[in-house]
């Protein structure tokens, strides 16, 4: 069964609290990202993971950290999260094939901060 | 700057209708473009590929093309459907590889009234 799992799907969060997205498959692939999506805006990469411990960060890294320690499991970390980190976050993993990457996506989790 | 664009940014159609969805793009090099569904407050879904010059695929109802050498895509769906109210993302990859970029369209809304 191809899926991918976020937790939590709802999280409320006061200004200089730390947050925890968690994010796991069932396909063993080895690429997987964290995306953020705002109205009006295309998604925007956070970070991305090749394999355990092999990340680097994507277009809008600043305030966030990941930590990749099982190629099942990608997580995102908010250290003392911010009310414009306020958003839906996406978990994408992926393979590639001659189609070009093909995304499994999450349901998203979404966060407010206040 | 935005590198996918897509139009138009929402649209009302009756049940049984057809419509067309419009993607154009600046990235380069543009390796493959993909069409993804997002229901409201779920994940995004992948419709269908468009890999090589004047593509041209077909899922169920929906159909879509690709003209590189216009840098432009249309999702085409038939008699549409209740259940075809969602978002439609355009996503344009850069390489055929995990080193490639993904750029994401913002996304037309698509409303089906009965």
């Amino acid at each position: 069964d191809m899926k991918v799992t976020q937790m939590p799907r709802y999280l409320i969060k006061r200004m200089g609290e730390n947050v925890l997205l968690e994010c796991g498959q069932d396909m063993s692939h080895e690429t997987m990202y964290w995306y953020r999506q705002d109205p009006g805006l295309g998604l925007q990469l956070i970070y991305i993971s090749y394999d355990v411990d092999s990340n680097s960060e994507g277009d809008i890294p600043k305030g966030y950290r990941v930590s990749r320690k099982k190629r099942e499991h990608f997580s995102l970390i908010l250290d003392s999260a911010k009310t414009n980190q306020t958003s839906v976050y996406f978990c994408a993993s992926s393979f590639w094939d001659r189609a070009g990457n093909t995304l499994y996506f999450g349901e998203g989790s979404r966060l407010i901060v206040v | 700057k935005t590198q996918v664009e897509q139009s138009p940014q929402s649209l009302v159609v009756r049940q049984g209708e057809n419509c067309v969805l419009q993607c154009n793009y600046s990235v380069t090099p543009d390796n493959h473009l993909r069409w993804f569904k997002q229901d409201t407050g779920k994940g995004l879904v992948s419709l269908t590929v468009l890999v090589h010059e004047n593509d041209k695929t077909s899922n169920g109802r929906y159909s879509a093309t690709l003209d590189k050498d216009a840098k432009h895509s249309t999702l085409h769906i038939t008699a549409t459907l209740l259940d075809d109210t969602a978002t439609y993302i355009c996503v344009v990859g850069d390489r055929g590889s995990a080193l490639g970029r993904l750029h994401f369209g913002a996304g037309t809304q698509l409303i089906v009234i009965p």
